[in-house]
C-alpha cells in the first residue's frame, strides 16, 4: 500500500523555537508538497519540490523553509516559531506527469505557545 | 489569479438522500479536477479526478462528478448519502500553465444526519 507519512502527528512547541517536520514517501515520486490547512481557508501551498534540493515558492513561503537530500523525503522547517504557525500541517506527493494526483500524509498538527 | 469556490461551507443532509456539492473555478483553460475527502484527525483521501473525456467521472464510495465547461463548474454528487460520509470535502483544480500546481477550495463540512 502505497504511503506519505510525516513525523508527528501531534507537536507543541515554544515561540522561538526552530521546529522540524519530517516527510516520507514510498512511491519514488519525483514531486513533493507542504501545505498549511486553516478552517475556512483550505489548503494553502507553503513549498513545493519537483526533484532532489530543488525547491520552489508556493503561496505562503514566509516565515518557512525547505530541504530536500533525498527523493523521498522532504522536510519543512520553522527557523524561529511564532504563533501565527499554529496549524496543521499536510505533506503530499505525486509522480511528475501532468495527468497525476497528490496522495497525501495523516498532517501533523503544530501548537506554539 | 487562479481560485477555487466552494460556496457551501456547511451541509446537513439526511442519512439516504441524496447530496451534491458545489465547486467553480475561476480560469477559462480546460483544469485537471479533483474531489478529496478528509475525515476527523486523517490526511486527505482522492475521490476522483478529471483529465479529459467523458464529463462524468465516478469515483470510489459511490460518489460521481461532472464537469460543465460553461458553468466552469465539477460538482460532486451521491445519489444516497450513509452516515459514514460525514467528513470534509474538497474540490481542488490543476492549472497546466501553472506547473499543475493543485488549487483547493475551501471546503465543504457534511454533516449526515439519522
Amino acid at each position: 500500500d502505497v504511503k506519505v507519512t510525516q513525523s508527528s502527528r501531534y507537536l507543541v512547541k515554544r515561540t522561538g523555537e526552530k521546529v522540524f517536520l519530517e516527510c516520507v514517501q514510498d512511491m519514488d515520486h519525483e514531486n513533493m508538497f507542504w501545505y498549511r490547512q486553516d478552517p475556512g481557508l483550505g489548503l494553502r501551498l507553503i513549498y513545493f519540490s519537483y526533484d532532489v534540493k530543488m525547491k520552489e515558492k508556493g503561496d505562503i513561503p514566509e516565515g518557512y523553509s525547505v530541504s530536500r537530500e533525498k527523493k523521498e523525503r522532504f522536510s519543512l522547517i520553522l527557523e524561529s516559531a511564532s504563533t501565527n504557525q499554529t496549524s496543521m500541517y499536510l505533506c503530499a506527493s505525486s509522480r511528475a506527469s501532468g495527468r497525476a494526483w497528490q496522495f497525501f500524509g495523516p498532517g501533523t498538527r503544530l501548537t506554539v505557545l | 489569479a487562479q481560485s477555487v469556490t466552494q460556496p457551501d461551507i456547511h451541509i446537513t443532509v439526511s442519512e439516504g438522500a441524496s447530496l451534491e456539492l458545489r465547486c467553480n473555478y475561476s480560469y477559462g483553460a480546460t483544469p485537471y479536477l479533483f474531489w478529496y475527502v478528509q475525515s476527523p484527525g486523517q490526511g486527505l483521501q482522492l475521490l476522483l479526478k478529471y483529465f479529459s473525456g467523458d464529463t462524468l467521472v465516478q469515483g470510489i464510495k459511490g460518489f460521481e462528478a461532472e464537469f460543465k465547461r460553461s458553468q466552469s463548474s465539477f460538482n460532486l454528487r451521491k445519489p444516497s448519502v450513509h452516515w459514514s460520509d460525514a467528513a470534509e470535502y474538497f474540490c481542488a483544480v490543476a492549472f497546466m500553465e501553472y506547473g499543475n500546481k493543485l488549487v483547493f477550495g475551501a471546503g465543504t463540512i457534511l454533516r449526515v444526519k439519522s
